[in-house]
């Protein structure tokens, strides 16, 4: 089963609007990261937030982490059509050797 | 450019072949991780290599293995392959110890199997 699970599974907005993303899991994290992934393309990193820490910035994009709720959020701010892809979480467990990774959430914007 | 390099980028085959897939981690990583994404679908974790050696299992079926060679490139051998082996399979890589952040991925083998 997968550790994380992105909400939305899909979200549409207008060039211009901010878009949030949701992202549960289940257990004990030594830090979450976001990815990007255009369609059928690598995935690439944006962000990564401890589990010591509860927010963080890079440019348009603020994380927050609530390990007591187990939960993040992916906040793109003034979102472009650009911005158009899927986007997952993924949870790296403490002594596990592993990062896994959501469902993702798939995330389309209208010029 | 990720830094990580996969061969083939695309592969068609037959039900019951075998396949071979190759990956070159980025300069300087240790860690080399495997995932497959079936259509529309999230990353399903495979199996995770640190210098060597095997560090994690996933979902991954028996008629699947992989090793990482001493040079640090790692291969990822589908056999008795089936209909539902298509999907993209893609390489990370990172700096290690296992488990150090951020993931580097390559841009991914598409297996096609008829």
């Amino acid at each position: 089963s997968q550790q994380g699970e992105e909400d939305p599974q899909a979200l549409s907005i207008q060039e211009g609007e901010n878009a949030t993303m949701n992202c549960s899991y289940k257990t004990s994290i030594n830090n979450l990261q976001w990815y990007r992934q255009n369609s059928g393309r690598g995935l690439v990193h944006l962000i990564l937030i401890r589990s010591n820490e509860r927010e963080k910035h890079s440019g348009r994009l603020r994380v927050t982490l609530d390990t007591s709720k187990k939960s993040s959020s992916l906040l793109i701010t003034a979102s472009r059509a650009a911005d158009t892809a899927s986007y997952f979480c993924a949870t790296e467990v403490p002594r596990g050797f592993k990062t896994i990774f959501g469902a993702g959430t798939r995330l389309f914007v209208k010029a | 450019d990720s830094g990580v390099t996969q061969t083939p980028k695309h592969l068609i085959t037959a039900t019951g072949q075998r396949v071979t897939l190759r990956c070159s981690p980025r300069s300087g990583d240790l860690s080399v991780y495997w995932y497959q994404q079936s259509l529309d679908q999230g990353l399903q974790f495979l199996i995770q290599y640190y210098n060597g050696e095997e560090r994690a299992k996933g979902n991954i079926l028996e008629r699947f293995s992989a090793q990482q060679f001493p040079d640090l490139h790692s291969e990822l051998n589908l056999s008795s392959l089936e209909l539902g082996d298509s999907a993209l399979y893609f390489c990370a890589s990172s700096l290690g110890p296992p488990n150090t952040g951020e993931l580097f991925f390559g841009e991914g083998s598409r297996l096609t199997v008829l």
